[in-house]
Formats: structure tokens, C-alpha cells, sequence
């Protein structure tokens, strides 16, 4: 199993800012994804990140309010822009590595927005 | 549209006995479900899986059951121990889309001592 560290483990941020999650591998992923839980709720997937390329977004996500970068096989970033008080939410970095069946989660990022 | 359900919010179980977390799925193109077992202010951890292939996937204590025709799936804890207390969530995903997972709502697991 592959070991992530995220950073920050949590924030308290004020409206109308931005902040900026770093995920970090210890081996090389095949995929990594970004999900979101906001409180009381299910997982839901924001994005993949896609290596040297763009990220894909699922429906109800877009990179203007959540760009998103992965530059190499370890690492990630997950911007939460221009943030509202509904943005308050626990941020997760997910990771696929073939040939495993499932996919890993870092320890997630505790957003507050006030 | 939730593709995954777990219509039980909440379980609570005394030690020594048998947790039965449930799991329904809506979409028949799922072929293969995840169960996660989730601690305050960690991330998810992976306990048990099963492709639609199976009917029932064993694990130590922990056994996950798959009926496809109900589109239900179920886990099974025996014995249940306090340190299974947990939130517990169903996922599920199909084809090659690895790591791409629809999660249920979970289940927060309770054993008593």
C-alpha cells in the first residue's frame, strides 16, 4: 500500500480566499484523485488528477473553483478558490496504483470556511 | 441520483457478536465494491473487497456477500471487537475506471464492551 501525506491536516480560512492542498506520495501512482466530504455526507469525487496534463472533472466540479496540479507521479495540489462558508468540507487525495484493486486515501484536510 | 445506499445510519453491537453492515446499489454496470472503514479525523482504510464475479469474499473476521439480482451487498464482522468502532462506507466502481469510487453514506459502527 502506497503511504500519503497531506498537508495541511486542517484550516480555518477566511471567505472570498484560496487555499491550497498538497498530497505526497512515497512510490509512483498510476491515478490520483481528489474527493470531497462535506458534513454529514457521502465521498464524492472532484476530479482526477492527470499527470503533465489537465485535470478531469465530474459533473458539478469545474477548475476555475478547484484547479488542480500534478506535475509528476508523487504529487498533487487541489486549489479551493474564492472560497463561501459551503466550501467547508474535508478534502481527501486519493491513490490507484496497478496493479491493486483499490485505492488508498491520504488522512483528508479539515476545511472551515468563516 | 445516489447510486449507492446504506440505509442504516447507524449500528450498535455488543462485543463478541455479529455486525451486519448493508449496502444497496442502483447502477448494473458496477462490477466491483469496496468496503472502507473510516476513524475521526483519518482517511478512509481499505478492509475488503469483492468483484461481481463472486458471491462472497472472506477476510479474517470480516466477510463481504454480493447477491447481484438484488443489487445488494452486505458485511459481515465476526466477532465484533470495540476497535471496529467506525464509520463505515460501501463504494463501488466498474470497468476500468480503478480508483474512481461512488460512495454510500456509511454507517457508524458502535461495539459496547
Amino acid at each position: 500500500s502506497a503511504v500519503i501525506s497531506q498537508k495541511p491536516s486542517r484550516d480555518i480560512c477566511q471567505r472570498g480566499t484560496s487555499l491550497t492542498i498538497q498530497c505526497q506520495v512515497d512510490s509512483q501512482v498510476t491515478m490520483m484523485f481528489w474527493y470531497r466530504q462535506q458534513p454529514g455526507q457521502s465521498l464524492t469525487l472532484i476530479a482526477t488528477a492527470n499527470q503533465g496534463s489537465e485535470a478531469t472533472y465530474e459533473s458539478g466540479f469545474v477548475i476555475d473553483k478547484f484547479p488542480i496540479s500534478r506535475p509528476n507521479l508523487t504529487f498533487s495540489t487541489l486549489t479551493v478558490s474564492n472560497m463561501s462558508p459551503e466550501d467547508s468540507s474535508i478534502y481527501l487525495c486519493s491513490v490507484y496504483a496497478f496493479p491493486n484493486t483499490e485505492a488508498f486515501f491520504g488522512q483528508g484536510t479539515r476545511l472551515t470556511v468563516v | 441520483d445516489q447510486q449507492v445506499k446504506q440505509n442504516s445510519p447507524s449500528l450498535s453491537v455488543q462485543e463478541g457478536r455479529i455486525s451486519i453492515l448493508n449496502c444497496d446499489y442502483t447502477n448494473s454496470m458496477f462490477d466491483y465494491f469496496l468496503w472502507y472503514k473510516k476513524y475521526p479525523a483519518e482517511g478512509p482504510t481499505f478492509l475488503i473487497s469483492i468483484s461481481s464475479i463472486k458471491d462472497k469474499n472472506e477476510d479474517g473476521r470480516f466477510t463481504v456477500f454480493l447477491n447481484k439480482s438484488a443489487k445488494h451487498l452486505s458485511l459481515h464482522i465476526v466477532p465484533s471487537q470495540p476497535g471496529d468502532s467506525a464509520v463505515y462506507f460501501c463504494a463501488a466502481n466498474y470497468g476500468t475506471s480503478y480508483g474512481k469510487l461512488t460512495f454510500g453514506q456509511g454507517t457508524i459502527l458502535t461495539v459496547h464492551p
